[in-house]
């Protein structure tokens, strides 16, 4: 199988400009996740989507959306972007994310995407 | 903020010798995972732990979970210059949302040749 894939995996924008971010999980797999992981706040948890709706979100303002398709492939959209935005934005999908077996709950990063903000 | 936190937070060792990484966490999980990274690259999985589980064997890692004290040991046998990376563990709090995962710090394993 495929793994999960990014695009795309670089990024140069300007202060105030937006970006969209695309992922697209391995086949199957109907829950795609968000991180950012930044030197200073190390990775966090932007948000989940599963089944085309947002299940699960972090601490990060509205700046931050995201949405899933039909094939649950995912985007994130960042507006206004600022130089604090500059990060490594991971994505990860997992095949259900309930309890039960344990490789439903593990979740499989792609190579994300590294947006640099001027 | 982070919940995990891990230490060392460097860790430099020979080829052969063994490393160990520890994770301690601030609130009760349902699971514990590892992840290795090389070079700010994505992140693979290593192995999951749930909290019924004190100990699990993959390979070269050996895991251990205490929940009581809210910690997790990751240890790698035997190590090579290819387990050069930086090493996360990251918890699935209990009750929380599965796939909402909190990270630790991470610990960067230098492994000499």
């Amino acid at each position: 199988k495929a793994g999960v894939t990014q695009t795309p995996r670089y990024l140069i924008k300007t202060r105030g400009q937006q970006v969209t971010l695309s992922c697209s999980p391995i086949s199957g797999h109907r829950s795609v996740s968000w991180y950012q992981q930044t030197p200073g706040q190390g990775l966090q948890f932007l948000f989940e989507y599963f089944s085309e709706t947002q299940r699960n979100k972090g601490n990060f303002p509205g700046r931050f959306s995201g949405r899933q398709f039909s094939n649950s492939r995912s985007e994130m959209n960042v507006s206004t972007l600022e130089l604090g935005d500059s990060a490594l934005y991971l994505c990860a999908s997992s095949f259900f994310g309930t309890s039960g077996s344990w490789a439903q709950e593990t979740q499989y990063f792609g190579p994300g995407t590294r947006l640099l903000v001027l | 903020s982070q919940q995990g936190e891990e230490d060392p937070q460097a860790l430099s060792i020979q080829e052969g010798e063994n490393a160990t990484m520890n994770c301690s966490y601030k609130t009760s999980i349902n699971n514990l995972q590892w992840y290795r990274q090389n070079s700010g690259r994505g992140l693979v999985h290593l192995i999951l732990i749930r909290s019924n589980e004190r100990e699990k064997h993959s390979g070269r890692l050996r895991v251990t979970l205490d929940t009581s004290k809210k910690s997790s040991s990751l240890l790698i046998t035997a190590s090579r210059a290819a387990d050069t990376a930086s090493y996360f563990c990251a918890t699935a709090p209990y009750g929380g949302a599965t796939n909402k995962l909190i990270f630790g710090t991470g610990t960067l394993l230098a492994v000499q040749p």
